[in-house]
């Protein structure tokens, strides 16, 4: 099993254009949910999804956009890429087990806005 | 804003000993999850208490938990070179399919 699958794990951006940041899980978990995590801080949580055509806001959304037309995948937009989004992005996927909830994370994107 | 903080914000210790790092959270929580991130890496899922559970081991790893002084311990004995890592607690609260809050972490470094 290849987990959760992030890519690609390094990329430069301009001010102003826009990209997607790829999220593939292959371990059929309902919830998929996308993270920032800033130079020492913790891991923000940006949006997350219950489960195929169901997406919520989480804590930092703004500049943000996501669909969930899949279990297996979970996009994330920057529709219009500023400097304050340079950070380490990161996904995961979750299931629930007996009220308790497992996340499996990936290895992470790398962005820089320059 | 984030849910808690870790205590202490860097710890560096001799190959051997026991590490020790605590972690507050705010709001009520169905479970706390202790995570470690390698330098560039993502996270790794280390051990889940829950709620009702105030003590839980796993291999070298102790976790306590006091929901009336909304805080959590990880501890880490015989320590190795190898758990240099940040270490991070997670909470998940109401569903626990809404994403987890994380606090700002433990930096660890063992000495050899």
């Amino acid at each position: 099993n290849a987990g959760v699958t992030q890519t690609p794990k390094f990329q430069v951006l301009k001010t102003g254009q826009s990209m997607t940041l790829q999220c593939a899980q292959d371990m059929n978990h309902e919830y998929m949910s996308w993270y920032r995590q800033d130079p020492g801080m913790g891991l923000r949580l940006i949006h997350y999804s219950v489960g195929a055509g169901i997406t919520d806001q989480g804590e930092v959304p703004n500049g943000y956009n996501v669909s969930r037309s899949t279990t297996e995948d979970f996009p994330l937009r920057l529709l219009s890429a500023a400097p304050s989004q340079t950070s380490v992005y990161f996904c995961a996927s979750s299931y629930s087990l007996q009220g308790d909830y497992g996340y499996t994370f990936g290895s992470g994107t790398r962005l820089t806005v320059v | 804003s984030q849910q808690g903080e870790e205590d202490p914000q860097a710890l560096s210790i001799q190959e051997g000993e026991n590490a020790t790092m605590n972690c507050s959270y705010k709001t009520s929580i169905n479970n706390l999850q202790w995570y470690r991130q390698n330098s560039g890496r993502g996270l790794v899922h280390l051990i889940l208490i829950r709620s009702n559970e105030r003590e839980k081991h796993s291999g070298r790893l102790r976790v306590t938990l006091d929901t009336s002084k909304k805080s959590s311990s990880l501890l880490i004995t015989a320590s190795r070179a190898a758990d240099t890592a940040s270490y991070f607690c997670a909470t998940t609260s109401g569903g626990g399919a809404d994403g987890l809050t994380f606090g700002k972490g433990t930096h660890l470094i063992i000495q050899p």
